[in-house]
């Protein structure tokens, strides 16, 4: 199994760009998130999914959107780059209750 | 919603020494609390974990306690090594389906 991974692990996007940060895992999990690292602030929920077809917004979705058509992929897409949004993003996968297994992360500046 | 609160953001021990990591949480219905250790350009990496039925968990040289009454669930190493050395992350959750975490701890393990 290869687990959660994540593409690109780096990114640099101009102010006003848009990008999809892809997201897979191969452990049949019903449940996906994505998260933004910042110093000091600890990890912060974007958007979750339940499953296929379901979505909804964590703590700062704002500036985000997802979606969800297969049980496997979670992409998390920026529609209008900010540098606000400059951060290293996770996304994680579980059985709903469980463990949840990190990927590598990407790690985006926007100039 | 939840707020997790982590103490201290930074922890020097000596090699062999314990180390203790504290968190507090503010939704008494959060019933999943997870610890997490993030080692330097990697995703965080779940440690050991306690639900909101059992009062303390114990993982060869790593413990965890929770207190519901106080809202507050604690790490603890024993027998630290340098390897220990990274960031621990706490985190609370209902059910699994939304994580918080708290703003994490640098362990660092002194040889």
């Amino acid at each position: 199994n290869a687990g959660v991974t994540q593409t690109p692990k780096f990114q640099v996007l101009k102010t006003g760009q848009s990008m999809t940060l892809q997201c897979a895992q191969d452990m049949n999990h019903e449940y996906m998130s994505w998260y933004r690292q910042d110093p000091g602030m600890g990890l912060r929920l974007i958007h979750y999914s339940v499953g296929a077809g379901i979505t909804d917004q964590g703590e700062v979705p704002n500036g985000y959107n997802v979606s969800r058509s297969t049980t496997e992929d979670f992409p998390l897409r920026l529609l209008s780059a900010a540098p606000s949004q400059t951060s290293v993003y996770f996304c994680a996968s579980s059985y709903p209750g469980n463990e949840q297994f990190f990927g590598p992360g990407t790690r985006l500046t926007v100039l | 919603g939840e707020n997790v609160e982590q103490h201290p953001s930074t922890l020097s021990v000596q090699e062999g020494d314990s180390a203790v990591i504290k968190c507090t949480y503010s939704d008494s219905a959060s019933n999943y609390f997870p610890w997490y250790k993030q080692e330097l350009g990697k995703g965080p990496q779940l440690i050991i974990d306690i639900r909101s039925n059992v009062g303390e968990k114990k993982d060869q040289r790593i413990a965890v306690t929770l207190n519901k009454t106080a809202k507050h669930f604690s790490l603890h190493i024993t027998e630290t090594q340098p390897e220990d050395s990274a960031v621990y992350f706490c985190a609370a959750s209902i059910s699994g389906n939304q994580f918080y975490f708290g703003t994490g701890t640098s362990l660092t393990v002194i040889p």
